[in-house]
């Protein structure tokens, strides 16, 4: 069963647009960490914002912020504003406590419209 | 100002010509991963350093192995790439091994192979 669930391959948006990329999980764990990380075409891999599965609080850095709702298993990022240099490949992981690996989603390539 | 810096940043070899990619850092992480990461789907684990430490995941190709000879450095050796080798190759590094801590990457290698 997939762990992650990216449900978007592709999504477009229009520039200074608020977007939503949708994540859900499955853990059994108590214990992991949500992120989600941005790669451009050029291909490095950016870290973006941390959601830990004890946080009461949903994370915000920037225009950046993760909409976490634990009982249903989802953790959307929330970006605000949306610019062209928004467009890349989002990715949403977990780091369960009983596995040392980062647990992938498949992505959801943003492209964003001027 | 780069963190973990992969060099080059494009490396063209030939079929079965041994080929070493390497991956510095500036953070003074515990930990140092390789990824491999073919288009358009998640990166998938390869290796991982705890200091020196050296773990190799289950399905990992016997012709890739790594090298860790200090905190700041990582090498990555493809002994005989095939074809099928060619891909994006990340490093990546974490404080430590919690599932708070986000891993790092660098901009990446893309390998070509002839």
């Amino acid at each position: 069963a997939q762990k992650i669930t990216q449900t978007q391959p592709g999504m477009f948006v229009q520039e200074k647009e608020a977007v939503t990329l949708d994540c859900t999980y499955d853990t059994s764990d108590q214990s992991y960490g949500l992120f989600w990380y941005k790669q451009p075409s050029s291909g490095e891999m950016i870290f973006l914002i941390y959601q830990g599965s004890y946080d009461e609080q949903n994370a915000t850095e920037g225009r950046y912020s993760l909409n976490f709702q634990k009982a249903r298993k989802s953790a959307n990022l929330v970006i605000s504003a949306s610019q062209l240099g928004d467009s890349a490949m989002y990715f949403c992981a977990m780091r369960e406590d009983s596995n040392y690996q980062l647990i992938w989603g498949a992505g959801t390539k943003l492209i964003i419209k001027p | 100002d780069a963190m973990v810096i992969q060099n080059p940043r494009y490396q063209v070899t030939q079929f079965g010509k041994p080929v070493t990619l390497s991956c510095s850092q500036t953070l003074n992480h515990n930990v140092m991963y390789w990824y491999q990461q073919k288009s358009s789907q998640a990166p998938k684990l390869l290796f991982h350093y705890y200091d020196k430490d050296f773990n190799n995941e289950a399905d990992t190709p016997d012709n890739f192995q790594s090298r860790r000879p200090n905190t700041s450095f990582c090498f990555l050796d493809i002994r005989s790439p095939g074809l099928g080798d060619a891909a994006m190759y990340l490093c990546a590094t974490s404080r430590s091994q919690g599932r708070n801590q986000p891993q790092h990457f660098g901009d990446g290698t893309r390998l070509s192979i002839l």
